[in-house]
Parts: C-alpha cells; sequence; structure tokens
C-alpha cells in the first residue's frame, strides 16, 4: 500500500518564479494538508484541504495556494519565488480533519 | 504567541539507556498532542499521540507523559536502540482548529 508520495523530490527555482508541488495522499485517505519546514526546524502549517475546499490556513501569504482535485490528490503552488520560500515542504494525508496524518517524504525546494 | 519548545537541541544516550525528551507547550486550549520522528530525508513518521483527558500512554518502548498544569510533554524511550537516532518532535494542536503546531525538535544520538 504506497504511503503519501509527493512530486518533485528535488527542484532548484530562480527567485521571481512560480513553482507547483504535488501530493498523492495514502490510499483511502481523503485530506491532504501541506507544511513548510525550514533547515533545522519544525514543520509549519500552510493549509489544509479536504472536499476540494481549504478548511484552514496559516500564516503564510496569498502567494501560497493551493488545490485539491476529486481524487483527492493536492498541488501547492507558490508565486513569485523569494530565497526564503527554500525549505522541504511536506504533505501529509489522513481520513479525519485531524487525527491520524501519514507525512510524505516532501519536496525540497531550493530558490536562488 | 502560539508556540510548541524543546529543552534540549540535542540529547546523547548510550544504547541500551532509556531516553526522555522534553517539550513545552503554549497554548492551554490544546487537546492533542502527539509525538513525531523524522529521520534524515524523510517526512515526519508518527511515534504516540495523547489526549488532554489523559496523562500517560504508552506504545512498544514509548511512553508519553502529559502534564496540563505546567503544560509539558515528554517521551520516554526504553532501551534506546541505534535506529532510535533522529530528530523528534513534539506537536500540539488547539481545540478548534486543524493545524498541528510544531516545536524546533531535538536530535537524539544513540552511542554504541
Amino acid at each position: 500500500d504506497a504511503g503519501v508520495t509527493q512530486s518533485p523530490t528535488h527542484l532548484i527555482k530562480t527567485r521571481g518564479q512560480q513553482v507547483t508541488l504535488r501530493c498523492s495522499p495514502k490510499s483511502g485517505h481523503d485530506t491532504v494538508s501541506w507544511y513548510q519546514q525550514a533547515l533545522g526546524q519544525g514543520p509549519q502549517f500552510i493549509f489544509q484541504y479536504y472536499e476540494e475546499e481549504e478548511r484552514q490556513r496559516g500564516n503564510f501569504p496569498d502567494r501560497f495556494s493551493g488545490h485539491q482535485f476529486p481524487n483527492y490528490s493536492s498541488e501547492l503552488n507558490v508565486n513569485a519565488l523569494l530565497l526564503g520560500d527554500s525549505a522541504l515542504y511536506l504533505c501529509a494525508s489522513s481520513l479525519d480533519l485531524i487525527y491520524g496524518y501519514t507525512f510524505g517524504s516532501g519536496t525540497r525546494l531550493t530558490v536562488v | 504567541g502560539e508556540s510548541v519548545g524543546l529543552h534540549l537541541p540535542t540529547l546523547s544516550v548510550q544504547e541500551g539507556d532509556n531516553s526522555i525528551i522534553n517539550c513545552a507547550y503554549s497554548n492551554s486550549a490544546s487537546d492533542y498532542f502527539i509525538w513525531y520522528k523524522q529521520e534524515s530525508g524523510k517526512g515526519p513518521q508518527f511515534i504516540i499521540d495523547i489526549r488532554s483527558n489523559m496523562d500517560k500512554r504508552q506504545g512498544q518502548r514509548v511512553t508519553v507523559l502529559l502534564n496540563k498544569t505546567v503544560k509539558h510533554l515528554s517521551l520516554q524511550i526504553a532501551a534506546t536502540q541505534p535506529g532510535d537516532s533522529a530528530v523528534y518532535f513534539c506537536a500540539e494542536i488547539p481545540s478548534g482548529t486543524y493545524k498541528y503546531i510544531f516545536g524546533t525538535g531535538t536530535r537524539l544520538k544513540v552511542l554504541a
């Protein structure tokens, strides 16, 4: 049974560019949450999607947006990239809005 | 503001000894707490959770203790093994929200 799958695993972007990260939830899970983890820090909540709608959002600017598809997969989009956006972006899926998160291995984004 | 902090950034223990990792949380309205383990290059892995109506919960080789009076959480690992070497995060979920608030993490090093 595949867990949470994220793609790509690594990518490098230039300041000002836009990026799209993808997440396929664990089989049977319908809720997807995104987190940003800076080097040496704990993950920070970006937002959560359930039933194709954003249920809650963390303290991130509007440059960060997302989408959930009918098959429960999700995308995270970041516009006008800044150097400070360099981080590991984690996707977590669950069958419940709060409990039973399963994290993917993340996408390492480097902005140069 | 909201924060979950850890007292020790690095903990070194001898193989076979017990480990105790501590965490202080700031939101008295949090009603669910989780410990995660993160190995290099991987996403956080669930270890054990506890709800605010409990003081203690045991798993396989792990025990979580919750002291709501002083807003303190601890993770005890019995007979620590080399495979336990990782960064450990505590996370709290404030009541009425869907977001996990993570601390900065404690690195556990197991010495042979």
